[in-house]
């Protein structure tokens, strides 16, 4: 079992629907979760952290967590071209060796127009 | 903003030549990552540096190694290049371990 499991998509949704995006994670220890926005050719972009369960929003953007069922969750609101992008959840777990994160492989996301 | 430079955004090399990527962050972070990601193969931690002159081997340390002799600067050494390690290799720093990473633009090496 992959540490942090993402669907690969592309998940495909109209211009100004909401982007649900899904991460599960294995590790029950897991301390913090991110999620990365990554375009074709580019590097990763921190776009949210989130430490405790419930919701985190930022603009059009929400965090949900939920530690019980190791879940954490994106939702774009109002998803518009310019969101589409690779999303890579991330999870920081603590180990023998000290903080450790792991990245999943990500969730192409598709606007159209 | 945080901001992560690297010193090439492509770079073409020989095998068998020694390659340096130089990175630089300029928030005063105490830990700095090198990983290269591969399409299928995701993001892969090569080595990590949360020190002056500290690094830990990552999940794919053979064939590289790092130096960091200052906070703000992080190297990644390609001894003898190889075909294998063509890849876009990106840098990252981060406030502490449990906190969230800023990427460099990456570097895309290709080794002939």
């Amino acid at each position: 079992q992959k540490e942090v499991e993402q669907n690969s998509g592309p998940l495909s949704v109209p211009e100004g629907a909401i982007a649900s995006l899904n991460c599960t994670y294995s590790d029950r220890g897991s301390q913090s979760f991110f999620w990365y926005r990554q375009y074709s050719g580019k590097s990763p972009e921190l776009i949210m952290s989130i430490y405790s369960n419930g919701d985190k929003e930022d603009g059009r953007f929400t965090a949900q967590l939920n530690k019980a069922s190791q879940y954490v969750s994106l939702l774009i609101r109002d998803s518009q071209p310019s969101d589409s992008a690779t999303y890579l959840c991330a999870v920081i777990v603590l180990g023998a060796g000290g903080f450790k994160t792991i990245f999943g492989a990500g969730t192409r996301l598709f606007v159209k127009a | 903003d945080v901001k992560v430079t690297q010193s090439s955004r492509y770079l073409v090399k020989r095998t068998g030549e020694k390659v340096f990527l130089e990175c630089v962050q300029d928030m005063d972070h105490e830990n700095m990552f090198w990983y290269r990601q591969d399409p299928g193969l995701g993001l892969r931690l090569i080595y990590f540096s949360y020190d002056v002159k500290m690094k830990e081997k990552g999940d794919i340390p053979e064939g590289y190694s790092v130096s960091r002799e200052k906070k703000e600067r992080f190297s990644l050494i390609l001894e003898s290049a190889s075909t294998n390690q063509t890849s876009m290799y990106l840098c990252a720093s981060s406030l502490s371990r449990d906190r969230g990473q800023f990427f460099g633009p990456g570097t895309r090496l290709t080794v002939l």
